[in-house]
């Protein structure tokens, strides 16, 4: 059973420019989050979906942001006109209800964006 | 006021001895969950262990335990002979209500380093 995969590793970018990332879940987790966490903070909530709904939004995410899950499988989250402020990096968590006392998330290795 | 804290920004222990890694919380919710996660240099966060809110017993997994004090609203993690593979950053998390899918709040995490 593989992991939750995060791709890009590392995204380099330039300021202004979009930039767009992807998360696959562990197989049969049907709820997706994905986080922000920057140096020496924890991990901050960014967005939650069950299958392909996104129930929830953190205020962290502006309008530049945007994440979907189309199939309820894979979820992008992408991120429009760049800022510096935007160099963190991008976690992404799955898990599923009643496989673990606690529905624990799993995290994926993340995205290291930098902008430049 | 900080939902997770974690007051020691690092920690020092010899091989093969215990450490604790303290944790508190603060919410007025009934039903929670709290977790312990590690995070070495390479970025991923790995889950350790969790504890629920109206567990009567500390939670355990192998080398590692919960010291779960509902009182006084605290979570240490113990970390039993440690490693020198134990040497990284953990994080306390906190996931609110009685939903078993919410979003989790994190600490600022400890700076954990094991000496040979």
């Amino acid at each position: 059973d593989t992991g939750v995969s995060q791709d890009p590793r590392h995204k380099i970018t330039k300021r202004g420019q979009n930039v767009t990332f992807r998360c696959d879940p562990i197989s049969e987790h049907n709820r997706l989050y994905w986080y922000r966490q920057t140096l020496g903070q924890g991990p901050e909530f960014l967005t939650y979906f069950q299958n392909e709904a996104q129930l929830e939004k953190s205020r962290l995410l502006s309008d530049r942001f945007s994440a979907e899950r189309p199939k309820g499988s894979f979820s992008t989250l992408e991120i429009q006109r760049t800022e510096q402020g935007d160099s963190a990096m991008y976690l992404c968590a799955s898990s599923s209800p009643g496989i673990q006392g606690g529905n624990i998330q799993y995290f994926g290795a993340g995205t290291r964006l930098s902008v430049l | 006021a900080q939902k997770i804290t974690q007051t020691q920004p690092g920690m020092f222990v010899q091989e093969k001895e215990a450490v604790t890694l303290d944790c508190t919380y603060d919410t007025s919710d009934q039903s929670y969950g709290l977790f312990w996660y590690k995070q070495p240099s390479s970025g991923e966060m790995i889950f350790l262990i969790y504890q629920g809110s109206y567990d009567e017993q500390n939670a355990t997994e192998g080398r590692y335990s919960l010291n779960f004090q509902k009182a006084r609203k605290s979570a240490n993690l113990v970390i039993s002979a440690s490693q020198l593979g134990d040497s990284a950053m953990y994080f306390c998390a906190m996931r609110e209500g009685g939903t078993s899918y919410g979003k989790l709040t994190f600490g600022q995490g400890t700076i954990l380093t094991v000496h040979p």
